[in-house]
């Protein structure tokens, strides 16, 4: 799998936007972008993905760059909740069983 | 609701007692997966499943075992727990197609004395 880079930490003030960045630059064009996120000992949550094309949903945006290099996950207004490490990973199409390889992620806090 | 559920959500043993986690999903997934979480390894998977009847081993799959007879359900077996085996332990599942996102459980916390 290509290897991702994220900072470690980041703040954000609650009800703003939390603009969480990734950088992928040896992705290939089969693989897609994965956004996670684990709030403190619980299980990793599913956010959202997507392999070219900008992709929203109700918990968030997926921005990625036309060369697909990099990425930004968007927050539109976050709350105190949204506090936890979020993992950028990229993986193939076919991953088949291929274990999902969480890194170091982004610590985001939100503050009130 | 769309969920994967683990028990125990914690559990405090002694070594040697055997114990089971269940895992149940509701989404009629046929990938199933265990992973294991410590400090400054991060998540490790220990077995997975590709569907009934079919499981394998994962990067750290000794002192466990698993069984996969129906599809919903995928539970963790230690025989013989160690202390090496204290843990947090998370369970997933995703549908077969390989870009599908994996759906974890709220984790299981066991401690082994």
């Amino acid at each position: 799998d290509a290897k991702t880079t994220q900072p470690t930490s980041m703040d954000c003030a609650e009800g703003r936007a939390a603009n969480l960045p990734c950088n992928h630059s040896t992705i290939s064009g089969n693989e897609y972008v994965y956004w996670y996120r684990q709030i403190h000992s619980q299980g990793p949550q599913y956010i959202i993905h997507g392999l070219k094309n900008n992709e929203t949903n109700e918990m968030a945006s997926l921005i990625i760059t036309e060369d697909r290099k990099s990425s930004t996950l968007i927050l539109p207004h976050a709350t105190l909740r949204d506090t936890a490490v979020y993992y950028c990973i990229v993986r193939p199409r076919n991953s088949g069983n291929t274990p999902l390889v969480f890194g170091k992620g982004t610590r985001l806090s939100v503050i009130a | 609701e769309a969920q994967v559920t683990q028990n125990p959500r914690y559990l405090i043993t002694v070594t040697g007692k055997k114990l089971t986690v269940t895992c149940s999903q509701n989404m009629n997934h046929e990938y199933m997966s265990w992973y294991r979480q410590d400090p400054g390894l991060g998540l490790r998977q220990i077995y997975y499943s590709m569907n009934v009847e079919v499981t394998d081993k994962g990067d750290v799959p000794e002192g466990y075992k698993v069984s996969r007879k129906e599809k919903r359900n995928f539970p963790l077996i230690l025989e013989s727990p160690s202390p090496n085996q204290t843990s947090l332990y998370f369970c997933a599942s995703r549908q077969r197609e390989g870009s599908q996102p994996q759906h974890f459980g709220d984790g299981t916390r066991l401690s082994i004395l």
